[in-house]
């Protein structure tokens, strides 16, 4: 297992349109995050799930965000009807239960312009 | 959500300086990681501390955790070109980052 990975590492969609991101988190990973990260700030907590259980969402995951991890395993993140202000770095990162001390592992993140 | 303040925001020296950043929060933490990031890549995480008081130590880098594990800081002696990137803390308690220093080392 290489690590965390996200497809794809870029995407450019017109306003309006929909789109969706993948992360394949560490296999033994039981905790995945998302984040949005915009050009000089920190990463934004989006939500976070345990095995598939999503539970925590940030106030800034509009009704038009939706995540899921159906079999615990990889996990999507959807944006419906794309705005320009929803153009950013989409990172995800996992981590074992309690594994606190090994530090989360990121991904490359998926750059989304959204024009 | 326990609010991070990191500082400075952006930060230039000259290769061969030295230059301390800094994390610090009005709430208590039972962890804090420091996290470097380069352009168009995701963090890295650097160090946890999770003792107050607490120094580590990775090669040039200095970590300190406040005795009242309320800030932190990363000392970073004879700074390299290599050593540019985007630093974060982050809240080991709920995965909440600061907003980062940028750090530029020139040659």
């Amino acid at each position: 297992d290489t690590g965390v990975s996200q497809d794809p590492r870029h995407k450019i969609t017109k306003r309006g349109q929909n789109v969706t991101f993948r992360c394949d988190p560490i296999s033994e990973h039981n905790r995945l995050y998302w984040y949005r990260q915009t050009l000089g700030q920190g990463p934004e907590f989006l939500t976070y799930f345990q095995n598939e259980a999503q539970l925590e969402k940030s106030r800034l995951l509009s009704d038009r965000f939706s995540a899921e991890r159906p079999k615990g395993s990889f996990s999507t993140l959807e944006i419906q009807r794309t705005e320009q202000g929803d153009s950013a770095m989409y990172l995800c990162a996992s981590i074992p239960t309690g594994g606190i001390n090994y530090g989360y592992t990121f991904g490359s993140g998926t750059r989304l312009t959204v024009v | 959500t326990q609010l991070l303040e990191q500082s400075p925001q952006f930060l230039s020296i000259q290769e061969g300086e030295n230059l301390t950043v800094y994390c610090n929060s009005s709430s208590v933490f039972s962890s804090l990681q420091w996290y470097r990031q380069e352009p168009g890549e995701g963090p890295v995480l650097l160090v946890t501390v999770v003792t107050g008081g607490e120094v580590k130590k990775l090669k040039r880098l200095t970590f300190q955790f406040g005795d009242a594990r309320k800030d932190s800081s990363l000392h970073i002696t004879a700074a390299q070109p290599g050593d540019t990137g985007l630093y974060l803390c982050a809240n080991g308690d709920d995965m909440r980052f600061g907003a980062g220093t940028r750090l530029t080392v020139k040659p």
